[in-house]
């Protein structure tokens, strides 16, 4: 299983532009999920899903689309990036264990945008 | 106030030490909680899951505390490869979601 991965490693983008971070996991994991890491704040949440064609905000979601089309795939999108959303970013998923009760949450690899 | 704080650390502590970290957290009905190890520019990884009843995995004890609303790990015996940043990550009830704490560093020295 090659777990969770992410495309691509590292971005620069100039203010303005779009683009697609691509997330995909082969554990058959329900949730997935967004986040990025800025220095002294932590891991934020972005957006997440529980499962194919359901998704929600977390607690940063504004300038990011996702979609959940498929059980594997879980791609953030930057509308009009800015500088304020240089970051690592990284995707995760886990299982449900019921209820709302999850399980070890499995991490990509992390992808390192910056926006200049 | 954030829904998860750390220590901020950073500890610096000579190999073979014993070190402890605490995490408080604001909901009261949160059902799951861990402790995450990240290591210099990688992704977090789950070092362990805590139980209401505390559990060992070796080195490393976690604890939680419902009353007063805390987690705890506890490293004996430190080792130079422990050297990293202890993330407590809670599953707040009644959200689908999971907050993480901003993490405490620790660097074992020999």
């Amino acid at each position: 299983n090659a777990g969770v991965t992410q495309t691509p490693k590292f971005q620069v983008l100039k203010t303005g532009q779009s683009m697609t971070l691509q997330c995909a996991q082969d554990m058959n994991h329900e949730y997935m999920s967004w986040y990025r890491q800025d220095p002294g704040m932590g891991l934020r949440l972005i957006h997440y899903s529980v499962g194919a064609g359901i998704t929600d905000q977390g607690e940063v979601p504004n300038g990011y689309n996702v979609s959940r089309s498929t059980t594997e795939d879980f791609p953030l999108r930057l509308l009009s990036a800015a500088p304020s959303q240089t970051s690592v970013y990284f995707c995760a998923s886990s299982n449900h264990l019921g209820g709302q009760v999850y399980n070890e949450q499995f991490f990509g690899p992390g992808t390192r945008l910056t926006v200049l | 106030r954030k829904e998860v704080e750390q220590d901020p650390g950073p500890f610096n502590v000579p190999e073979g030490a014993t070190v402890a970290f605490n995490c408080t957290y604001s909901n009261s009905a949160s059902q799951s909680f861990f402790w995450y190890r990240q290591d210099c520019r990688k992704e977090p990884k789950l070092l362990m899951s805590v139980y209401s009843s505390g559990n060992e995995d070796g080195r490393f004890t976690a604890q939680l505390n419902r009353a007063s609303q805390y987690i705890s790990l506890l490293i004996r015996d430190s080792k130079l490869s422990d050297s990293a940043t202890y993330l407590c990550v809670v599953n707040p009830f009644l959200t689908n979601d999971m907050r993480f704490g901003a993490g405490t560093r620790l660097t074992v020295k020999p």
